[in-house]
C-alpha cells in the first residue's frame, strides 16, 4: 500500500514568519498535488507538481518534487493569517486512486 | 450545476439506521469520488467511479457501505447497521476525466450516529 506521510502535523506561528511543510513516501508517483481546506469545506487545489525536481510558485507558496518523485514540499514566505488551513498532498496510486496525506494544521497568529 | 452538491449536509442518526449520502458533481465529469474525513484528519478513500463503474471499491470499510452512481451523475453513497465509528465528514469530489486530474470537492455531509 502506498501511504503519503505529512510533516508536521500541527504548526501554529506568528505572521510574517516562514514554514516548510513536507510530504513524504518510500513509493514514487506520477505526479502530486496540494490541497488546502478550511473549516465546513472541501479541500481546494493549490498546485499539481509532475516533473521530479518541479518547482512551482504561487505567490508566496513554493512547491517543490523531489527528484525522485517520493517526495514533496511546501514552503509558505511571510505567512499570513489567510494562510490558517489543513494543508494536503496527494498522489495517485498504483491502483490508479487518488490518496491523501494525513494533513498539516496551520495556524498563523496575527 | 456550478459546483459539486452534496446532501445532506447534517445528517445525525441513530445506531442501527441505515443513512443515504447524495452526491451531485459537476455536470460533464466523468470521474466521481467519495472519502472519509475524521475531525482534522487527511482523506480515506472509499470509492472511485468512472461513469457508472467502480473500477475499485477497495476503500469500503465493511460490507455494510456501498455506493451507486446512475446515469454518469448523481452518485449515493450508502451505510446499512450505523455504528459510531461510522461518525466522520463524508466529502464527495469529481474530476473530468480520472485520476491524477483536479479534483473539486463538495462541502462534504457530517455524520454523527449517535
Amino acid at each position: 500500500t502506498q501511504l503519503l506521510e505529512q510533516s508536521p502535523q500541527f504548526l501554529s506561528i506568528q505572521e510574517g514568519e516562514n514554514l516548510t511543510v513536507y510530504c513524504n513516501s518510500s513509493s514514487v508517483f506520477s505526479s502530486l498535488q496540494w490541497y488546502r481546506q478550511e473549516p465546513g469545506e472541501g479541500p481546494v487545489l493549490l498546485v499539481t507538481v509532475v516533473t521530479g525536481g518541479e518547482v512551482k510558485k504561487l505567490k508566496r507558496l513554493t512547491f517543490q518534487f523531489g527528484d525522485a518523485r517520493k517526495d514533496s514540499s511546501l514552503h509558505i514566505t511571510a505567512a499570513q493569517p489567510g494562510d490558517t488551513g489543513l494543508y494536503l498532498c496527494a498522489g495517485v496510486d498504483s491502483s490508479y486512486k487518488l490518496i491523501f496525506g494525513s494533513g498539516t494544521r496551520l495556524l498563523v497568529r496575527p | 450545476g456550478a459546483g459539486v452538491s452534496q446532501s445532506p449536509s447534517n445528517k445525525v442518526t441513530e445506531k442501527g439506521k441505515d443513512v443515504e449520502l447524495r452526491c451531485d458533481p459537476i455536470s460533464g465529469h466523468t470521474a466521481l469520488y467519495w472519502y472519509r474525513q475524521s475531525l482534522g484528519q487527511g482523506l480515506e478513500f472509499l470509492i472511485y467511479f468512472q461513469g457508472n463503474s467502480a473500477p475499485d471499491k477497495s476503500g469500503l470499510p465493511s460490507d455494510r457501505f456501498s455506493a451507486e452512481r446512475t446515469g454518469g451523475s448523481v452518485s449515493t453513497l450508502t451505510i446499512q447497521r450505523t455504528q459510531q465509528e461510522d461518525s466522520a465528514v463524508y466529502l464527495c469530489a469529481s474530476s473530468l476525466a480520472g485520476p491524477g486530474e483536479k479534483l473539486f470537492f463538495g462541502s462534504g455531509t457530517q455524520l454523527s450516529v449517535l
